[in-house]
């Protein structure tokens, strides 16, 4: 089962910050948190990922609260081309004895109206 | 471009068929999954691979085979065995199995049995 919580669906209107929450209560202390979208009928796009620290790069910014127990991703200005279904992930770590893998669930599908 | 590759696209099988799914990647990664994805659905591990020459089972193998004897190659055969085939089946790879070494994937193949 997947390790994460994320709300069905968000609306957010062009140019506004997307602002995309997660609840991972029960992540294990070496597991990262990743953040994928997928627009229909792609593959999944990598996003961010991060361990304990506030990553940023050019797509995105991701904040991770200090107990690690949720975290929020960030699209700075959003345009409609951000319409997606967004996945926030905890990767196992391959090295406790699981598959290292990413479990994936249903995700978050972000509508951004002009 | 570096990237994964996967052919075809969009594959129809009769009944009893066996098919193949193709996945090269030319990251120079390690490691090599397949998943498979539902509609409205999120992914699913079919098999993993971690280095040449060995592969794991995921949580829906039955059905399916994999082989890795070479390193960009991992490639997927949907056997008749298989009761439910139609889906978009997705292939990704990763530098390595820790969890904090990202995992890629590539634009899907679309398979209809008829």
């Amino acid at each position: 089962d997947a390790k994460t919580t994320q709300p069905p669906s968000m609306d957010c209107a062009e140019g506004r910050a997307a602002n995309l929450p997660c609840n991972h209560s029960t992540i294990s202390g070496n597991e990262y948190v990743y953040w994928y979208r997928q627009i229909h009928s792609q593959g999944p796009q990598y996003i961010i990922h991060g361990l304990k620290n506030n990553e940023t790069n050019e797509m995105a910014s991701l904040i991770i609260t200090e107990d690690r127990k949720s975290s929020t991703l960030i699209l700075p200005h959003a345009t409609l081309r951000d319409t997606a279904v967004y996945y926030c992930i905890v990767r196992e770590s391959y090295y406790g004895g699981s598959q290292g893998n990413l479990i994936f669930g249903k995700g978050t599908k972000l509508s951004v109206k002009p | 471009d570096g990237g994964i590759t996967q052919s075809p696209k969009y594959l129809f099988r009769k009944e009893g068929q066996n098919v193949t799914l193709s996945c090269e990647q030319n990251l120079n990664h390690d490691a090599m999954y397949w998943y498979r994805q539902d509609p409205g659905q999120g992914l699913r591990l079919i098999y993993y691979s971690q280095i040449v020459n060995d592969f794991q089972k995921g949580d829906i193998a039955e059905g399916y085979s994999v082989s890795r004897e070479k390193k960009e190659s991992f490639p997927l055969t949907v056997t008749s065995a298989q009761k439910n085939p139609t889906a978009f089946y997705l292939c990704a790879s990763s530098p390595g199995a820790s969890s904090g070494n990202t995992i890629y994937f590539g634009e899907g193949s679309w398979l209809t049995v008829v």
